[in-house]
């Protein structure tokens, strides 16, 4: 397997334009997590999904965020408009979610995005 | 609260063992977790412990799990300089959770040769 598949690698965009991230999940994982990684704020869990469901959105900093899961297999983490204040690396991980089990999180290589 | 609490910065000299240490909130997580984040790239597992377990050991790491104190460590031995990267501590959330993890904000590990 491939692993979990982020594009664009990097993203380099002008503040007010739109931001779509894209990620693929592992073949048969069920969950999907976005996070955001700056040095200020360390390591963020912006929402998360099981099932194509979204579970918790409450890191999602404000409205401008928006991430889909079309289907069981892609997401979505959609900016608009972008702002200076959003760059950052953004990851997504999946897993195979089993209640009181180990979840092991899959992590993709992130997209590092850049507001200018 | 869910804090999960690493110490910032660790710096030792190649070939000498590495311990770093976290601290967690919630008694009842019932696997704690360490993963790898080197420069450029996405977090990586690196090993698990369950709770009922006090130790556990592969090859150069050890991790021991003092659920009276909340507290996990990592111990690397022989630190190589490719051992370099950040460290995050991860617990599983109380019960109703659904598969997501609580990420400390990490532990950079400097190894000078």
């Amino acid at each position: 397997d491939a692993g979990v598949i982020q594009s664009p690698r990097h993203e380099v965009t002008e503040m007010g334009q739109e931001v779509t991230l894209r990620c693929k999940l592992i073949s048969g994982h069920n969950s999907l997590f976005w996070y955001r990684q700056t040095m200020m704020r360390g390591l963020e869990l912006l929402i998360y999904f099981n099932n194509n469901v979204p579970i918790d959105d409450s890191g999602m900093p404000e409205d401008r965020f928006s991430a889909k899961m079309p289907n069981a297999s892609f997401s979505t983490l959609k900016i608009q408009p972008s702002e200076p204040r959003d760059s950052a690396v953004y990851f997504c991980a999946s897993s195979t979610t089993t209640q009181g089990a180990k979840n092991i999180q899959y992590f993709g290589a992130g997209t590092r995005l850049s507001v200018l | 609260g869910e804090d999960v609490e690493q110490s910032l910065f660790l710096s030792v000299r190649e070939g000498d063992s590495s311990v770093i240490n976290c601290t967690y909130t919630d008694s009842s997580s019932t696997y704690l977790y360490w993963y790898k984040q080197e420069p450029g790239a996405g977090l990586q597992l690196l090993t698990y412990i369950f709770s009922n377990m006090d130790m556990k050991q592969d090859q150069r790491l050890t991790v021991l799990l003092n659920k009276k104190d909340k507290h996990l460590s990592l111990r690397i031995a022989d630190t190589q300089t490719g051992d370099s990267a950040i460290y995050f501590c991860a617990e599983t959330p109380p019960s109703g959770s659904q598969g997501n993890l609580i990420f400390g904000k990490g532990t950079k590990l400097s190894v000078k040769p």
